[in-house]
This record gives C-alpha cells, sequence and structure tokens, in this order.
C-alpha cells in the first residue's frame, strides 16, 4: 500500500514564524503535490514538484514555497506565517504521466490542520 | 467558468440513494475522478470514469458522464452512515510536467437514520 505521511497532525503557530510541513512517501512516486483545503473552496493547489529539486507554482503560491531535496520528500515553508495561512494542508503523491488514468491517481497524506494566531 | 462546481451539502436518510453532481471546466479531461474524505483522513479514490463512457457502474456506485453538458454525477444506492463523508469530483488538466488534478469545492454528505 502506498504511504504518504506528514510530520504533524496538528500545528499552532505565531504571527510571522517560520514554517516547515513535511511530507514523505514511500512509493517512489515522480509527483508531489502540495494543497490547502478550506470550507467551500475545495483544495487548492499550491506547489506541486515532479522531479528532485523541480518545482512547479499552482494556483495560489504566494506565501509559500517548497523544497524537494530527495524523491521521497516534499517540504512545504511559510516563510512568514500570516493568519490566513489557518488551514488544513494536504500532501498528495502519484506517478508520473501523461494519460491521466487511475494508475496516476494521486495518494493523499492525513492532513496537517495549521493555527496560526 | 473557471471553477470545478459541486454543491456544499447533502443529507439523505440511510438506505435512500444519494446524488452527488459537478460541473467541470476542460471538455478535454481524459479522466474524471471522485474522491471521499472521511473525518480527519485524507482524500481516498473511490471511482473514475474515462471521458469515452456514459457510465460507469462499480457495486453502489454509479458514475454519469454528460460531456455535451460538462456534468458529472455520483450516484450512491442503499446509502448507509458510513458513507457519510465529503465527496470531491476531479478533473485531469495537463501541464508541461505531466498531469495534475482540479477539484470541485467539495459535497457534505450526512446521512440520518
Amino acid at each position: 500500500d502506498v504511504k504518504v505521511t506528514q510530520s504533524s497532525r496538528y500545528l499552532v503557530k505565531r504571527t510571522g514564524e517560520k514554517v516547515f510541513l513535511e511530507c514523505v512517501q514511500d512509493m517512489d512516486h515522480e509527483n508531489m503535490f502540495w494543497y490547502r483545503q478550506d470550507p467551500g473552496l475545495g483544495l487548492r493547489l499550491i506547489y506541486f514538484s515532479y522531479d528532485v529539486k523541480m518545482k512547479e507554482k499552482g494556483d495560489i503560491p504566494e506565501g509559500y514555497s517548497v523544497s524537494r531535496e530527495k524523491k521521497e520528500r516534499f517540504s512545504l515553508i511559510l516563510e512568514s506565517a500570516s493568519t490566513n495561512q489557518t488551514s488544513m494542508y494536504l500532501c498528495a503523491s502519484s506517478l508520473w504521466g501523461l494519460a491521466g488514468g487511475p494508475r496516476e491517481t494521486q495518494y493523499f497524506g492525513p492532513g496537517t490542520r495549521l493555527l496560526v494566531l | 467558468g473557471e471553477d470545478v462546481e459541486q454543491s456544499l451539502f447533502l443529507s439523505v436518510r440511510e438506505g435512500d440513494s444519494s446524488v452527488i453532481n459537478c460541473t467541470y471546466t476542460d471538455s478535454s479531461s481524459t479522466y474524471l475522478y471522485w474522491y471521499k474524505q472521511e473525518p480527519g483522513a485524507g482524500l481516498q479514490l473511490l471511482t473514475y470514469i474515462f471521458s469515452n463512457m456514459d457510465m460507469k457502474q462499480d457495486q453502489r456506485l454509479t458514475v454519469l458522464l454528460n460531456k455535451k453538458d460538462k456534468h458529472l454525477s455520483l450516484r450512491i444506492a442503499d446509502t448507509q452512515t458510513g458513507d457519510s463523508a465529503i465527496y470531491f469530483c476531479a478533473e485531469v488538466l495537463f501541464t508541461g510536467g505531466g498531469n495534475k488534478l482540479t477539484f470541485g469545492t467539495g459535497t457534505q454528505l450526512k446521512v440520518e437514520l
């Protein structure tokens, strides 16, 4: 079974702090993704990576950065946390492909609920 | 529009059928997915449909696709309390680096006794 783990389930930080959210997958997937989930807005893609040291901006990259130094690990960084970054953060991974079929479906971690005070 | 749209809430009685609707954006999407998110958990792939199909049935689940209207639906027969969750539709969009999913807003299904 594919396993995607996230370093924390719950996190409380103060405004202005630098925050690191870590994600690790054990299936040798090329693609990794970071989303935030907010009520009524669904999942919005922040950044994704389709190879080590590669990254692409998603739909809402402002205020975030990412790091992919190893294939299995994808980190999301909030350089200076703000209250509007309070959210549920979900990491996902998938095989690389262009067909978009179920073999390339995304596998999700359990999420990190971040509260910025 | 730009967004994949779903109604936010649906409430049904146990044993009834549930129908969750989705309007997607890209008529060239090859696959459309339904994901389920149980409380406190990440998303899990529930089912999918290939774009050259109109319907797909998988046990209690039936997926209907209307490409002309870009409308997707998920029907759950004999809905159980364990089906209470948030359901997301998603379409595949291709980028230079592979494919990525665009998710709908999610529909919270509540099953009442």
